[in-house]
């Protein structure tokens, strides 16, 4: 049974150009969350979505950031017109189900340059 | 008050000693408690869970914890050089809200 799959697992952009993050969640997983870990800091919400929906994104910056996940493929965070201050790696995680345990995948990390 | 609040340490155990780690939270309603251990560069790993007070056994790790103060802790035996680590605290807060709020983590470091 796979983990969490991200991809890429690193990637580099410059400054003003755009950032499309994959997540797939372990098999049998419905929920699905996306974490940013800046570096030397802790773990930051950003949002959380269930097929189709998202269900809380009181985490996500009010600009430039948007997440889905569709019926059929990957969840995707999406950072437009990155800035340096959106380096950083982002975790997703995957669930059964609501109050159950989350498992992370590897993370990307994300330079801007 | 920070939602989660761990002592970010670092924490030093000798070897073969037991590593208590402590995490408070600030919402009385959470009902879920979990411990993630993350290497440095890597990503979380969940080790243990626990959602009813009193003690949780799995192996050399045992979760506490204590509802009416808002306490949840990790106790490692026989600590390894291994289990260096950061340790993060996540909880989970009342049914219905799925969103996992860490602690910043403690750092701790098994001297051989």
């Amino acid at each position: 049974n796979a983990g969490v799959m991200q991809n890429p697992r690193h990637l580099v952009r410059r400054r003003g150009q755009e950032a499309r993050l994959r997540c797939s969640p372990m098999k049998g997983h419905s929920h699905v969350y996306w974490y940013r870990q800046l570096p030397e800091e802790g773990l930051k919400f950003m949002v959380y979505l269930q097929k189709e929906n998202i269900i809380d994104e009181s985490g996500m910056p009010k600009e430039r950031f948007s997440a889905e996940f569709p019926k059929e493929g990957p969840s995707i965070l999406r950072i437009q017109q990155v800035v340096r201050g959106d380096s950083a790696a982002y975790f997703c995680a995957s669930s059964p189900g609501r109050a159950t345990e989350a498992f992370f995948g590897q993370g990307t990390r994300l330079t801007v340059v | 008050q920070k939602e989660v609040e761990q002592n970010s340490g670092p924490l030093s155990v000798p070897e073969g000693a037991i590593a208590s780690l402590n995490c408070t939270y600030s919402d009385r309603g959470s009902q879920s408690f979990f411990w993630y251990r993350q290497y440095s560069g890597k990503s979380p790993e969940l080790i243990m869970s626990i959602y009813s007070n009193g003690d949780k056994e799995d192996g050399r790790f045992t979760a506490q914890l204590n509802k009416a103060s808002q306490y949840v802790s990790l106790l490692i035996r026989d600590s390894q050089p291994s289990d260096s680590a950061t340790y993060l605290c996540a909880v989970k807060s009342n049914f219905g809200n799925e969103k996992l709020t860490f602690g910043t983590g403690t750092r701790l470091t098994i001297i051989p």
